[in-house]
């Protein structure tokens, strides 16, 4: 499959803990975004990536959140004391630079904060 | 501040029939308008797209309809199918500056009756 892949697919936490969630683009795209989407709504724009910089952050996104992309590969995404409005599914997507357009997505990390 | 407002919130179809959904954007910046479909527990599939330099796109069963002047948009499915109920997002970027980051609509809960 050389489609993006998220780890895991399912997380369940009590408030307070920290996680983090790993997504593992398609090989050759040198761009990554996370979003996060919660029940009935469409999904929100948190980060994104060039290659292993980072150059943009949404104001979704507080100082407990962090995300890498350490060698321009994978990416994680931390949350630190985790509250139960994080609970959402956070996606990632990955997309060729230059003019193309098309975002594909994983299938998501579904978060629950207990 | 919503950027893109989608309507309607859900739809039901009878098999055969068209289902039409519509999209109105703000931010004159956006050049690219994707179309996404998402199943329960799956990440947003990329379903069609379109640039603001055509009127209407079509492929296959799916057809974009789009207005510049009165910034709208919208995704006729036709002979719409029981494995087309799903939730369609559309969506919107600008490739000049932003990243192409997107920025979804609320979605719209489709289901397609025998």
């Amino acid at each position: 499959d050389t489609g993006v892949s998220q780890d895991p697919r399912h997380k369940i936490t009590k408030r307070g803990q920290n996680v983090t969630f790993r997504c593992d683009p398609i090989s050759e795209h040198n761009r990554l975004y996370w979003y996060r989407q919660t029940l009935g709504q469409g999904p929100e724009f948190l980060t994104y990536f060039q290659n292993e910089a980072q150059l943009e952050k949404s104001r979704l996104l507080s100082d407990r959140f962090s995300a890498e992309r350490p060698k321009g590969s994978f990416s994680t995404l931390e949350i630190q004391r985790t509250e139960q409005g994080d609970s959402a599914m956070y996606l990632c997507a990955s997309k060729m630079g230059g003019p193309a357009d098309t975002q594909y997505f994983g299938p998501g990390t579904r978060l629950t904060v207990l | 501040q919503q950027q893109v407002k989608q309507s309607p919130q859900s739809l039901i179809v009878q098999k055969g029939g068209i289902s039409i959904i519509n999209c109105a954007y703000e931010n004159t910046a956006f050049d690219y308008f994707p179309w996404y479909q998402q199943f329960p527990g799956k990440g947003p599939a990329l379903l069609i797209a379109i640039r603001p330099d055509v009127s209407e796109k079509k492929e296959g069963r799916f057809t974009i309809s789009f207005n510049k002047s009165a910034k709208q948009f919208s995704l006729h499915i036709m002979d719409s199918q029981p494995g087309d109920s799903a939730t369609y997002f559309c969506a919107a970027s600008s490739s000049t500056g932003g990243g192409n980051k997107l920025t979804f609509g609320t979605g719209t809960q489709l289901k397609v009756e025998l």
